[in-house]
């Protein structure tokens, strides 16, 4: 079965290092996402990416994030100075198509990011 | 976004089926209902989804009301990998989800 892979599974970084974390969406998909759970905390909602652009964002993803498809394959998530709030289990989602019920949002088993 | 409530937590026997209720009272027409699982902070989960009809797959049943204002997903045989917070979702045309505080199964021996 068709699954989304993150890597890393787990980063330890710095206060104020940059951070990416990469995502291999399922193939057929055109629609992805980034979602975050801080420890003990909700799934969240952060970004949605279609044809290149963001198509929707949360209050969470200001400016410090962005993402990006670099090329066929990837989508990355890049935390430019990260805090110590950023540690979080974050993790990426595709979809064959958005902004249509019916439509099914698959996730990858997350990329474990602890600021220090 | 049409809003969810789950009990927050519930027990079930191992082998006995799981019934997990949800209800959406503000659950728009067009809107489908969606459930999650989360095993130990694993990626969430796709179990099933649907928008009026009963619906079935290998993992679970979804039983709507005929007024859509909730509904229940039932583990027909629940195991103890079955462990974990279940989350009913109302999926918004945004195609967002919203994840909620869920409901934790705990499955016994």
């Amino acid at each position: 079965e068709p699954e989304v892979t993150q890597t890393p599974s787990h980063q330890v970084t710095q206060m104020g290092q940059e951070v990416i974390l990469r995502c291999v969406p399922i193939s057929n998909h055109l629609y992805f996402y980034w979602y975050r759970q801080i420890l003990g905390q909700k799934v969240e909602f952060l970004v949605s990416f279609y044809n290149n652009e963001i198509s929707e964002k949360s209050e969470i993803f200001d400016d410090q994030f962005s993402v990006e498809r670099p090329d066929g394959s990837n989508f990355t998530l890049k935390i430019r100075s990260t805090k110590l709030e950023d540690s979080a289990m974050y993790f990426c989602a595709s979809s064959e198509v958005g902004r249509v019920t019916g439509n099914t949002i698959y996730f990858g088993e997350g990329s474990w990011l602890t600021v220090v | 976004d049409a809003k969810t409530t789950q009990p927050p937590s519930m027990d079930c026997a191992e082998g006995r089926a799981a019934n997990l209720p949800c209800n959406h009272s503000t659950i728009s027409g067009n809107e489908y209902v969606y459930w999650y699982r989360q095993i130990h902070s694993q990626g969430p989960q796709y179990i099933i989804h649907g928008l009026k009809n009963n619906e079935t797959n290998e993992m679970a049943s979804l039983i709507i009301t005929e007024d859509r204002k909730s509904s229940t997903l039932i583990l027909p045989h629940a195991t103890l990998r079955d462990t974990a917070v279940y989350y009913c979702i109302v999926l918004n045309a945004g195609n967002m989800l919203t994840f909620g505080g869920g409901t934790r199964l705990m499955v016994k021996p």
